[in-house]
């Protein structure tokens, strides 16, 4: 029973195409986050957001974009796709307590021929 | 800057054996939280066991357990009676933990891939 559900699960695209991942949770966490993953690989911080309206870049440098206008939704665009943003795509979120760990959802598996 | 480091890229154990994953960190934060997950095949993301810097004792969650050793900056996963299940990703990951209690970010060491041999 999934609380964070991450849709599409995969996604195969061609370069050039707009693409929006999203991202839905309903435990009400006022925290949410985007992973990007390569394969076997570490997780990198891309986006996060503390609130609806707030919005941040992570560690790693992203083309995407996202947004916070409900608390519950944390999606995540692709303007215009490349190979190179072939990847996995993990969304989580977590409550205010900071010994609370994160919920991940499925993740998304993104390639873009 | 806060950095997690696994130094185990895979690992091998014989099913129904003992083994423990490495993981080592850097803070100048005296307050963190410490964690494990686990990632299947699959992709998702599994948390198994939590540690806070300032708990006294190793945490553990059923056959997991943590080995915590805050002078050396070390945390490293035992995994007790291994199954063929317990193949996977394992990434330690640390969070910070503000004044503010606003919460860190969570930041994640390489990952060590486990194989369990029947």
């Amino acid at each position: 029973e999934a609380d964070i559900y991450q849709t599409p699960r995969y996604l195969v695209i061609g370069t050039g195409k707009k693409i929006t991942l999203e991202c839905s949770q309903t435990m009400g966490h006022d925290k949410m986050y985007w992973y990007q993953q390569d394969p076997g690989m570490e997780l990198h911080l891309i986006h996060y957001s503390y609130g609806v309206n707030s919005t941040e870049k992570g560690d790693l440098s992203s083309e995407s974009t996202v947004s916070r206008i409900r608390t519950e939704h944390f999606p995540l665009t692709l303007e215009s796709a490349r190979p190179s943003h072939t990847s996995q795509y993990l969304c989580a979120s977590s409550e205010f307590r900071t010994n609370y760990g994160y919920t991940f959802g499925s993740g998304t598996r993104l390639t873009v021929v | 800057a806060q950095k997690i480091t696994q130094t185990q890229p895979g690992m091998f154990v014989q099913e129904k054996e003992a083994v423990t994953l490495d993981c080592t960190y850097d803070t100048s934060d005296p307050s963190y939280g410490l964690f494990w997950y686990k990632q299947p095949s699959s992709g998702e993301m599994i948390f198994l066991i939590y540690q806070g810097s300032y708990d006294q004792q190793n945490a553990t969650e059923g056959r997991y357990s943590l080995n915590f050793q805050k002078a050396r900056k070390s945390a490293n996963l035992v995994i007790s009676a291994s199954q063929l299940g317990d193949s996977a990703m394992y990434f330690c990951a640390m969070r910070e933990l503000p004044a503010n209690n606003q919460g860190g970010k969570l930041i994640f060491g390489q990952g060590t891939e486990l194989s369990v041999k029947p």
